[in-house]
């Protein structure tokens, strides 16, 4: 089975711009979850989707919003950036039924604000 | 508020043992996993701990005790390509979000 994908792999932007970044999750999966990774911050939860809707979220401006298409794919957009987020964003996907499922990481995409 | 500690580095030679702890204190508990990420690569399942007690995958094993906020991954007969960050998350809620630690960078020397 084909892994978690993500495009872009990088991404350089100005601030003020806007980004969108997508996520094709593993064949069969339909939840799709994204985070924020920065090296001081960590892994921090996005959102995360399933079946289309949004399942869940975390503790982020209103810049950041997401959607999921009936295939499962996923883009996650990030309007008026700011130097600070700058960082790794990662989609992981799962099956979606159940907490205890693992969630399988894409390679992330590498956004750089200048 | 929600809390997930782990050391920020070990440092350990190869064909050594390591221990890595995880304390955590969230509003809720559904599991805890533990993750690999080498650098500049996605994170990978290493293990998931729902009930006390160990559980071994080859040379890695992870425990954990629920009661006292407490989980570590142990890794044995250390190899160079180890040498990784080991992160700890724990499942908050029941859809399965997952509240992270900083993660522990293993530097295994020859």
């Amino acid at each position: 089975k084909a892994g978690v994908t993500q495009t872009p792999r990088y991404l350089i932007k100005t601030r003020g711009q806007q980004v969108t970044l997508s996520c094709s999750p593993i064949s069969g999966h339909r939840s799709v979850s994204w985070y924020q990774q920065t090296p001081g911050q960590g892994l921090q939860f996005l959102f995360e989707y399933f079946s289309e809707t949004q399942r869940n979220k975390g503790n982020f401006p209103g810049r950041f919003s997401g959607r999921q298409f009936s295939n499962s794919r996923s883009e996650m957009n990030v309007s008026t950036l700011e130097l600070g987020d700058s960082a790794l964003y990662l989609c992981a996907s799962r099956s979606g039924g159940a907490p205890q499922e693992t969630q399988y990481f894409g390679p992330g995409t590498r956004l750089l604000v200048l | 508020g929600q809390n997930i500690d782990q050391p920020t580095e070990m440092t350990a030679t190869e064909g050594a043992i390591v221990q890595i702890n995880c304390t955590y204190q969230t509003s809720g508990f559904n599991g805890l996993f533990w993750y690999q990420q080498h650098a500049g690569e996605a994170p990978t399942f290493l293990s998931y701990n729902v009930l006390d007690g160990l559980e071994e995958k080859g040379r890695f094993s992870s425990f954990l005790s629920r009661s006292k906020g407490y989980s570590y991954l142990l890794l044995k007969e250390l190899q160079m390509k180890d040498s990784a960050s080991y992160l700890c998350a724990v499942v908050t809620d029941s859809w399965g979000k997952l509240q992270f630690g900083a993660g522990t960078q293993v530097v295994v020397t020859p």
